[in-house]
């Protein structure tokens, strides 16, 4: 079965840091780009961070930048975002999402079901 | 950073009606990076069309999108049941990748 499975969510106090995880299955991962979305409660999504398949190439948004490093390990068929200096408008759900791409777009194709963040004190 | 905005907010309709969805961008987005997403409480995103007009696997044919530059349009010809979700159009032209703040479809 293809799949994404998120973990490493939790309760982290305000300037703590917490690694969130994404395990994928079902298909070749090392071929797609992966990115990490989130969405504050009763919020929209927000876009935060994109991964080439080799790890090489990677964008975030501006309001993650400088705090947020995104990384994968394509032999674990996994992919992370480590978050530093957390303030309470970093709370969220996190999914991560594949990134389908060809030349007819560009898009996320598949999700996880999401780890909940919380920073408070 | 291309800013893309959904009208209306809320869309209040009964099943069967047509449902017709507005993402506007603030700047030109190849219709080839212009996606289209469902969600509904409790789960994740789910994506309905990408390419601006290319419906992805398991999309009803009563979803088509349109629409190119800066106005792209999902429409929902016949409302199910099922159907009743939010909405957010996003565009992966340019870092950063954005997502629309969404139109809510909800029973009338």
């Amino acid at each position: 079965e293809v799949q994404l499975v998120e973990s490493g969510g939790g309760l982290v106090q305000p300037g703590g840091s917490l690694k969130v995880s994404c395990a994928a299955s079902g298909f070749t991962f090392s071929s797609y780009d992966m990115n990490w979305v989130r969405q504050a409660p009763g919020k929209g999504l927000e876009w935060i961070s994109h991964i080439g398949g080799a790890g090489r190439t990677k964008y975030y948004a501006g309001s993650v930048g400088g705090r947020f490093t995104i990384s994968r390990d394509n032999a674990k068929n996994s992919v992370y975002l480590q978050m530093n200096s957390l303030r309470a408008e970093d709370t969220a759900v996190y999914y991560c999402a594949r990134l389908y791409s060809s030349s007819s777009g560009r898009a996320l194709d598949m999700w996880g079901q999401g780890t909940m963040v919380t920073v408070s004190s | 950073e291309i800013v893309l905005t959904q009208s209306p907010g809320t869309l209040s309709l009964s099943p069967g009606d047509r449902a017709t969805l507005s993402c506007r961008a603030s700047q030109s987005v190849s219709s080839t990076y212009l996606d289209w997403y469902q969600q509904k409480p409790g789960q994740a995103p789910r994506l309905l069309i990408y390419g601006a007009s290319r419906r992805a696997t398991g999309t009803p044919d009563r979803f088509s999108g349109s629409g190119s530059g800066t106005d792209f349009t999902l429409t929902i010809s016949r409302l199910e049941p099922e159907d009743f979700a939010v909405y957010y159009c996003q565009q992966y032209g340019s870092s950063p990748f954005t997502f629309g703040p969404g139109t809510k479809v909800d029973i009338k």
